[in-house]
């Protein structure tokens, strides 16, 4: 089955600063990878996700980016802010489901600290 | 964006007992719903898909007879932890999704005394 790696586990920026997150996923047939964003106690919100056929999305300081031949995909965060420090996950679909009811996978999660 | 409930947010038991958890899609149909749990400080970890009308597919090493799953409505799926112990205290989260996006439900904090 699917398995996601992700690095690093814990991350502390100053303020004002870039963010990357890296991710590799196993199944080369995996074909959505969102990342998430979850506070103390609260559910997993999504904040940007890609397709497989897409090598790129951005949306405003958040951008992500994605190499299916390395299998691998990266969450981006710029200009960070103190509100940005939380948990972030990211996710593969395997390809074991049909159409968009496929399970995720998480990877293992990474503490962002943001440095006032 | 699609909305998923859960039901309930919190619950405190004694060691040997059930507690069961709903999990519902509120404005949307749900063939498929997944349910995770998640230890402090840890990932989600997926233990099963809850199919509509059909056997719950869980994953390798959950115990699908201490963890009961019926999906027995488009909008309603249940996880029951049978014979709770203190080790099975967790955050258990559900999804669903109706199109490419997952969304989650809020969460239900066992604890097992």
């Amino acid at each position: 089955g699917e398995n996601v790696e992700q690095h690093p586990s814990t991350l502390s920026v100053q303020e004002g600063d870039s963010a990357v997150i890296k991710c590799t996923y196993s199944d080369s047939a995996s074909n959505y990878f969102p990342w998430y964003k979850q506070e103390l106690g609260k559910r997993p919100q999504l904040i940007i996700d890609i397709r497989s056929n897409v090598g790129e999305k951005k949306d405003q300081r958040i951008a992500v980016t994605l190499n299916k031949t390395a299998k691998h995909f990266s969450l981006h965060i710029t200009e960070t802010q103190p509100e940005d420090s939380a948990v972030y996950f990211c996710a593969a679909r395997g390809a074991g489901g049909s159409g968009n009811t496929g399970k995720l996978i998480f990877g293992q999660g990474t503490t962002l600290q943001v440095k006032p | 964006g699609a909305v998923v409930s859960q039901h309930p947010s919190w619950v405190i038991c004694k060691s040997g007992t059930s507690v069961k958890i709903e999990c519902r899609s509120l404005d949307f149909q749900a063939t498929t719903m997944f349910w995770y749990r998640q230890f402090p400080k840890q990932s989600l970890m997926l233990m099963a898909t809850s199919n509509e009308g059909s056997k719950a597919t869980y994953e390798q090493g959950v115990e699908k007879d201490k963890f009961l799953i019926n999906h027995a409505s488009l909008t309603l799926s249940t996880l029951t932890v049978t014979s709770a112990h203190p080790e099975d205290s967790s955050f258990y989260i559900c999804s669903a999704s109706p199109y490419n996006e997952q969304f989650f439900g809020p969460g239900t904090r066992l604890t097992v005394l």
